[in-house]
This record gives C-alpha cells, structure tokens and sequence, in this order.
C-alpha cells in the first residue's frame, strides 16, 4: 500500500485567486494522478504526473488552468488558477503501486466565493 | 467506450441485513482492472479490491466478498451482515490495460446502514 498526505485539507477561496495543492506520498512511485470530485459526483481524472515529463491532461482540462508539478518520485502539486465558483469540489491525488493498486490521498475541499 | 455503470443510487438497509451493490463494466479490451472503493462521510476514498480480467475467481474479505462475472460484465460487491459503519459511497472503477492509472469511476451507490 501506499500512505499519501495533502496539503491543505480544506480551504476557501475568493474567486479569481490561485490555490496550490501538495500531494506527498510515503515511497516512490511513477505514476501520480490528480482527480476532480464536484459535489455530490463521481471522480473525474484531471491529469497523470510522470517524474521528469510534463503531465498528461483529460479531455477538458488544461495546463493553464491547473498546472502541475513533479519535480521528484514522491511529491506533486496541483495549482488550480484563476479559481471561480465552478471549481468548488475535492480535489484528490492518487499514486499506483508496483502491484498496479491505486490509493488516494484524503482529498483537498475548495470552496470558491 | 469504457464505461462503468452502478445502477444503484441509494441502498438503504437495517443493521446485519446484506446488501449487494451492483456493478457493470462496458469494454472491448480483453486486459482490464476492476476495483472498488468506499468513500465514508469523511471523503477519503479506501481501496478495496482490485481484481485483473483474467481471473475471474470470487474473492471474501471478511464480511466482504466480490463476485466477478465477465459474462454478464459485472462485478458486484456483497457486504454480509452490514453494521453502521459501513454507511459511505461505494465507487465501482475500471482501468483499461493500457492505460495505467486512468480510473473510469461509476457514478457510486449511497449506502445507508440503519441501526
């Protein structure tokens, strides 16, 4: 298994504001998945984060609006910018294991005023 | 396409019943992966099983047992003697076997335990 850890746990925004998410997980891993829940939906895949490459963005989703970054096997960040209320929802990273498990961090909640 | 489909919204149920939460997958790949999650009110999201396309075996966990069928596509979750704490969204997924990591969730079934 995998223990990741984010930063913040919750917080509120003012629309127009930028807010970066930190994900930091406990052993090395490739692969680092950032997803989007909105309230009271499923799980939606923002972007792949591979070590030493740019990430992978989800139909629907662009850089400019969330950049990422991976700068080592064990730490990514998620910048959600120029936040408006649309961007209220958890945001969560993931890693896959070696054995091709998935686990999650405990989420980020924004909330955009 | 990929789909994941839970048919279920919401499942309520009283204290030691069972409950079985249904879940059909749409795909042409012959590799894939399921997996099930729970999601308490707290909003992490626990895994809880994964399973290849090649191995259709059933799988028990404790009160939790899984029972993969690739002929009617369906993975459903079955939660024996269900207690309180079990009250959370369960999220069915699917990754197909070239793409790593790319989670196709269902939409979750809302199950609600009653004392």
């Amino acid at each position: 298994s995998a223990v990741i850890s984010q930063k913040p746990s919750r917080d509120i925004c003012q629309r127009g504001t930028s807010l970066t998410i930190q994900c930091q997980v406990d052993s090395q891993v490739t692969m680092m998945f950032w997803y989007r829940q909105q309230p009271g939906q499923s799980l939606t895949l923002i972007a792949t984060a591979n070590q030493g490459s740019e990430a992978t963005y989800e139909s629907g989703f662009v850089i400019d609006k969330f950049p990422i970054s991976r700068p080592n096997l064990t730490f990514s960040t998620l910048t959600v910018s120029n936040m408006s209320p649309e961007d209220s929802s958890i945001y969560l990273c993931s890693v896959e294991t070696a054995s091709y498990e998935q686990y999650f961090g405990p989420g980020t909640r924004l909330t955009v005023t | 396409a990929q789909k994941v489909t839970q048919a279920q919204t919401e499942i309520s149920v009283v204290e030691k019943e069972d409950v079985t939460l249904d879940c059909v997958y749409e795909t042409r790949d012959t590799t894939y992966y399921l997996f099930w999650y729970k999601q308490p009110p707290s909003g992490e999201l626990v895994f809880l099983i994964r399973r290849n396309s090649f191995d259709e075996q059933n799988e028990i966990s404790g009160r939790y047992s899984w029972n993969f069928q690739k002929s009617t596509s369906s993975f459903n979750f079955t939660i024996t003697a269900s207690q309180v704490v079990d009250s959370a969204v369960y999220f069915c997924a699917l990754i197909l076997g070239g793409n790593t990591g790319k989670l196709i969730f269902g939409q979750g079934t809302t199950l609600q335990v009653k004392p």
